[in-house]
């Protein structure tokens, strides 16, 4: 079983499009992560979040949104797309309070034409 | 910004240890350091941590300095599968400090 999953593996879509990403994890972790990974490669942390705060990246503009059904689930909600928002976006979780890894979903790849 | 400095590649050949070095001079106490990988198009993957006694699992092996500002992952026997981006991180333990943050790593090319 796939501990975090994301859906969809490639998007594409025109600029100026509204778009989501879901992510969902099955290891019963109470802190969810979005992390971009630009043409660079450099990965950075977009937003944290447990069911007690949500803190943001200050360099995410507010066109991305995270939204958070139940523990198990942390959605991206993109608006208004750019050309600079192409990149792979990876979901992780991690147990909260503790030493224990960061797992990571295989990445959505996300191509704004 | 990440807390840690790698070299920016490294080579290895197949079948020898590649000791992949990390310095984080500012850790601190409380501060745990973790190497994760990234192989090409995935998402990355945990191979180890430790606080300050060395470690080994079934990947790798950690060896933290005795003052714990550096730091080597040792992949003892490495195949061409390894060939990945090597990362070093120092994290807290928890709350918004737990966060990984990522450099820019050491990109490792296993040769045959």
């Amino acid at each position: 079983d796939t501990a975090v999953s994301q859906t969809p593996k490639y998007l594409v879509t025109q600029m100026g499009n509204d778009k989501s990403i879901k992510c969902e994890q099955n290891l019963g972790h109470d802190t969810m992560y979005w992390y971009k990974q630009d043409s660079k490669k450099f990965l950075k942390i977009m937003f944290s979040y447990n069911n007690k705060e949500l803190i943001i990246n200050e360099t995410v503009p507010n066109r991305f949104s995270p939204k958070s059904p139940d523990k198990a689930h942390l959605n991206l909600h993109i608006n208004s797309l750019e050309l600079g928002d192409s990149a792979v976006y990876f979901c992780a979780s991690r147990p909260a309070g503790t030493s224990d890894e960061t797992y990571f979903g295989a990445g959505t790849r996300l191509s704004v034409l | 910004d990440a807390k840690t400095t790698q070299p920016t590649s490294m080579d290895c050949a197949e079948g020898r240890a590649a000791n992949l070095p990390c310095n984080h001079s500012t850790i601190s106490g409380n501060e745990y350091v973790y190497w994760y990988r990234q192989i090409h198009s995935q998402g990355p993957q945990y191979i180890i941590h430790g606080l300050k006694n060395n470690e080994t699992n079934e990947m790798a092996s950690l060896i933290i300095t005795e003052d714990r500002k550096s730091s080597t992952l040792i992949l003892p026997h490495a195949t061409l599968r390894d060939t990945a981006v090597y990362y070093c991180i120092v994290r807290h333990y928890g709350g918004s400090q737990g966060n990984l943050i990522f450099g820019k790593g050491t990109k490792l090319s296993v040769k045959p």
